[in-house]
């Protein structure tokens, strides 16, 4: 089993539609949740991040932690086609030694948003 | 502020060649900086984290003999791939860190193509 768990989908959806996004993970040690987009060819950057279990908002993006359930989800409102990008959740424990700041991504879900 | 760049974003090359890749982070120091190997549609493997002026930690299954990572600054760490060959060819992906929390700034990766 992996440690994270994301659908790669791919998703296609139209402009203006509600997104989500989910990833399930195993270890149970994470502290701390983010969402990347990543656009072809390009590096990841970051969107939101969430430390512990809650909500979290940022204009049409909202990011949910259920840390009970060892699932997280990302929402996009009014989805536009700029949107359309692979989105990877990702999660760290931020142990002490050797672990710090080690990230463990999800396989990512590739969106499409048409018009 | 916190960004990360890498030389060259595409090289092709001959295989049994090696070819190096630079990381720099621009307008930050980072204590630790990571590489990752992208495949198409797949998500980001961690193939190593180094921290300045010392030897990097490798991730099961990644030879440190074929992948030589040196961190010789706060703002530049290198990554060699030796004797390449085509089924190294892949995206490869540095991240830095301003401490040794979670937070990591991803450069725009480099495609490498051995013929």
């Amino acid at each position: 089993q992996k440690e994270v768990e994301q659908d790669p989908g791919p998703l296609s959806v139209p402009e203006g539609a509600i997104v989500s996004l989910n990833c399930t993970y195993s270890n149970s040690a994470f502290q701390y949740f983010m969402w990347y987009r990543q656009y072809s060819r390009k590096g990841p950057e970051l969107l939101m991040y969430t430390y512990s279990s809650g909500n979290k908002e940022d204009g049409r993006f909202t990011a949910q932690v259920d840390k009970s359930s060892k699932y997280i989800s990302l929402f996009i409102r009014d989805s536009q086609p700029s949107d359309s990008a692979t989105y990877l959740c990702a999660m760290s424990a931020n142990a002490g030694g050797t672990s710090y700041g080690k990230l463990t991504f999800g396989q990512g879900t590739i969106l499409t948003v048409h018009p | 502020g916190a960004v990360v760049s890498q030389h060259p974003s595409r090289v092709i090359c001959k295989s049994g060649t090696s070819v190096k890749i630079e990381c720099r982070s621009l307008d930050f120091q980072a204590t630790t900086m990571f590489w990752y190997r992208q495949f198409p549609k797949k998500s980001l493997m961690l193939m190593a984290t180094s921290n300045e002026g010392s030897k990097a930690t490798y991730e099961q299954g990644v030879e440190k003999d074929k992948f030589l990572i040196n961190h010789a600054s706060l703002t530049l760490s290198t990554l060699t791939v030796t004797s390449a060959h085509p089924e190294d060819s892949s995206f490869y992906i540095c991240s830095a860190s301003r401490d040794r929390g979670w937070e990591q700034f991803f450069g725009p990766g480099t495609r490498l193509t051995v013929l």
